[in-house]
């Protein structure tokens, strides 16, 4: 079956502009999630969908991240403006089921987007 | 807030040594526990993880992790690693009523052929 599907690979950007990622995940895949993996540390969530609505936004920086879900397929994350601290790889990940306790509940991770702000 | 702890960030061996990573998790209840691994230039892939049942868990690649819940821990094992093995290993948890997966920094692991 076809993976995580994301755009660009790579980003670069000058500090206060705006950037936008894209994500498709695997056909019939529920859950959605994007994580900030910055250099030497793991993953950590910043928004997870189920179908398109949010379930847990708690960790996204919202005066300047925003994330959509339109149709319960694919999935954008924007920036704007973006600082400098916001250079990492964006992961995004999607499940077959809900997280917690289901036999499904395996993320499988796309190959991510590199973004360096100047 | 739960926390996954992983010490020895880099670690070098050779092949034919024995891995084994330590992951500390800073929570009391029910845990989803995991181990992703990252080789170099591919996505982050399920390497085995434990819901329930016997704590000793065996996944691919000859790996296998412990749950031992009176340590609050889930060591990952591998009795002879290989040149293949190089990649970036990462312990993740997800606790009971929170659907979050948490990470913890990752073991950058180098076997030397």
């Amino acid at each position: 079956e076809a993976g995580v599907a994301q755009s660009p690979r790579y980003k670069i950007i000058e500090k206060r502009q705006s950037v936008a990622f894209w994500c498709n995940p695997i056909s019939g895949h529920a859950t959605l999630y994007w994580y900030q993996q910055i250099l030497g540390q793991g993953p950590k969530l910043l928004i997870q969908f189920q179908n398109n609505g949010v379930v847990d936004d708690s960790q996204l920086p919202k005066d300047r991240f925003s994330a959509e879900r339109l149709k319960g397929v694919d999935s954008t994350l924007k920036i704007q403006p973006a600082k400098l601290e916001d250079s990492a790889v964006y992961l995004c990940a999607s499940s077959l089921e809900w997280p917690w306790g289901a036999m499904d509940n395996e993320q499988f991770f796309g190959p991510g987007t590199r973004l360096t702000v100047l | 807030a739960q926390s996954v702890s992983q010490h020895n960030h880099h670690v070098i061996l050779s092949e034919a040594a024995s891995l084994e990573l330590g992951c500390n998790y800073s929570y009391g209840g029910t845990v989803n526990l995991f181990w992703y691994v990252q080789y170099p230039g591919q996505h982050l892939q399920l390497l085995l993880k434990y819901f329930s049942g016997d704590p000793l868990v065996k996944g691919i690649k000859g790996f296998e992790a412990e749950f031992i819940k009176s340590k609050f821990s889930f060591n990952l094992r591998k009795p002879s690693v290989q040149w293949s093995d190089t990649a970036e290993y990462f312990c993740a948890v997800i606790i009971y009523g929170n659907n979050r997966l948490a990470f913890g920094k990752g073991n950058q692991v180098v076997v030397i052929p």
